[in-house]
């Protein structure tokens, strides 16, 4: 069936250094979302792309959809101690909505 | 403004006990999503509801869970005969969007916890 990959499963980075979580599905999608989720919490929305190749920016966060539409990428620009939690990539395909496994992002100060 | 609330927001079941699980969406939002999430994974569907149409409930484990929104509003996940293994937290999620791309708003979830 179809899958949607997360790597890498944990990150430990310093404050201030730059973080990538990246995304890979087995099948092409319609489009891709990006949710934070802080220990404890709940999934929160953060972005959504549809179109092939699409970069999206949104302050230290840069997305991107890749051309072919089955993978997607999260940069985190100077990380701050607020990043911290769970980024999870979801790929729409048909009404269902498919979530990667997440990436742990842990800072240290 | 309000935004998606579910109780309980705990729950303890004894093995073999049914439990019923509430989602209040953001009112207006026409989709509703059930997701299942165990410890250090991330959410797993379980079924979707435009409206008061289920259109998806392949994600549901098995058919001791039933989910329904009979007036395309509040939702009601329910487990029978609760097992170890549905252990997890039970996740609702509303969007505004009838059509993909579903922007999805999630509610702080139900922990259930089968002993």
């Amino acid at each position: 069936g179809q899958q949607v990959m997360q790597i890498p499963q944990y990150q430990h980075v310093q404050e201030g250094e730059d973080f990538t979580t990246y995304c890979n599905s087995s099948t092409t999608l319609s489009n891709i979302q990006w949710y934070k989720q802080r220990p404890g919490g709940h999934p929160v929305f953060l972005i959504q792309l549809v179109k092939s190749g699409e970069v999206k920016k949104q302050k230290r966060l840069t997305f991107q959809f890749g051309e072919a539409k089955k993978n997607s990428s999260l940069h985190i620009t100077a990380t701050q101690t607020t990043d911290v939690g769970t980024y999870f990539c979801a790929g729409n395909r048909d009404d269902k909505i498919i979530f990667g496994k997440g990436t742990r992002l842990h800072i240290l100060p | 403004g309000a935004g998606v609330s579910q109780s309980p927001r705990y729950k303890v079941a004894k093995r073999g006990q049914d439990v019923a699980l509430r989602c209040d969406p953001i009112s207006g939002h026409v989709s509703l999503f059930w997701y299942q999430q165990a410890l250090g994974q991330g959410p797993e569907f379980l079924t979707y509801f435009q409206n008061e149409a289920q259109l998806d409930k392949s994600g549901l484990p098995s058919d001791r869970f039933f989910a329904e929104r009979p007036e395309g509003s509040v939702s009601t996940l329910k487990i029978q005969r609760t097992q170890q293994e549905d252990s997890a937290v039970y996740l609702c999620a509303s969007s505004l969007a009838s059509t993909r791309p579903y922007e999805q708003y999630f509610g702080p979830g139900t922990r259930l916890t089968v002993t």
